[in-house]
């Protein structure tokens, strides 16, 4: 089955702590993007890549870093720079291709900060 | 800056009833989506509108852009309790093919039997 994998489900960090959350497509898609949803809120967009070893700071880029260095592997780190980090954590993909495509987002990561 | 407005916010209705949700967006911007969101879930995507005067409908749902009063609606008839969910639209800048989507806060959807 092609599709948007993120793991774990559920992340607990102690504060002060980095932690990486994963992101892996099958949809040969080659643009990736992170956002973090708040409750009750819209997605914000955190990093997105259209290419392999490159990536491009979304609006709230501040305390996260991301990697590119396979198409199918987009990973999130939350530092401990990230003041606010407890959210929910969606990764999508798309084809840059095709103008009328969508972007097809992954299960989630649900991130609490102890 | 692109801005994306959903009103309304918070919706309570009766099944069979039908409803409009509107998605203003504050500059050009080169297509439109739609996307459900069920509580703790991830988002699925409903529809994207490419054009001005675009129409798309899928079962109860149909959606239609105006590029021109950058507004989009998403018409619901004839609810019934199974579209319960909360629906975002999201709009991508007009100078940006790969750049992510800039959303709206969401229209939390209750419908009543």
């Amino acid at each position: 089955d092609g599709g948007i994998t993120q793991s774990p489900k559920y992340l607990f960090r102690k504060e002060g702590q980095n932690v990486t959350l994963s992101c892996e497509q099958n949809l040969n898609h080659d643009a990736m993007y992170w956002y973090r949803q708040d409750p009750g809120q819209g997605l914000r967009l955190i990093y997105y890549s259209q290419i392999v070893n490159d990536f491009q700071k979304g609006d709230i880029a501040e305390g996260y870093s991301v990697s590119r260095e396979k198409k199918e592997s987009f990973p999130l780190t939350v530092t401990s720079a990230q003041k606010n980090p407890t959210a929910f954590y969606l990764c999508a993909s798309s084809i840059l291709a095709i103008r009328g495509d969508t972007q097809y987002f992954g299960p989630g990561t649900r991130l609490t900060v102890l | 800056e692109l801005k994306v407005e959903q009103n309304p916010l918070f919706l309570s209705m009766q099944e069979g009833k039908n409803y409009t949700i509107y998605c203003n967006y504050s500059t050009t911007s080169d297509r439109l989506y739609w996307y459900r969101q069920d509580p703790g879930k991830s988002l699925e995507s409903l529809f994207v509108l490419l054009s001005n005067g675009a129409v798309k409908q899928e079962g109860r749902l149909m959606a239609s852009l105006d590029t021109k009063a950058r507004l989009s609606t998403l018409h619901i008839t004839a609810a019934v309790h199974d579209l319960s969910a909360t629906y975002f639209c999201a709009v991508v800048g007009v100078g940006g093919g790969a750049d992510g989507l800039t959303f709206g806060k969401g229209t939390h959807l209750i419908i009543q039997p």
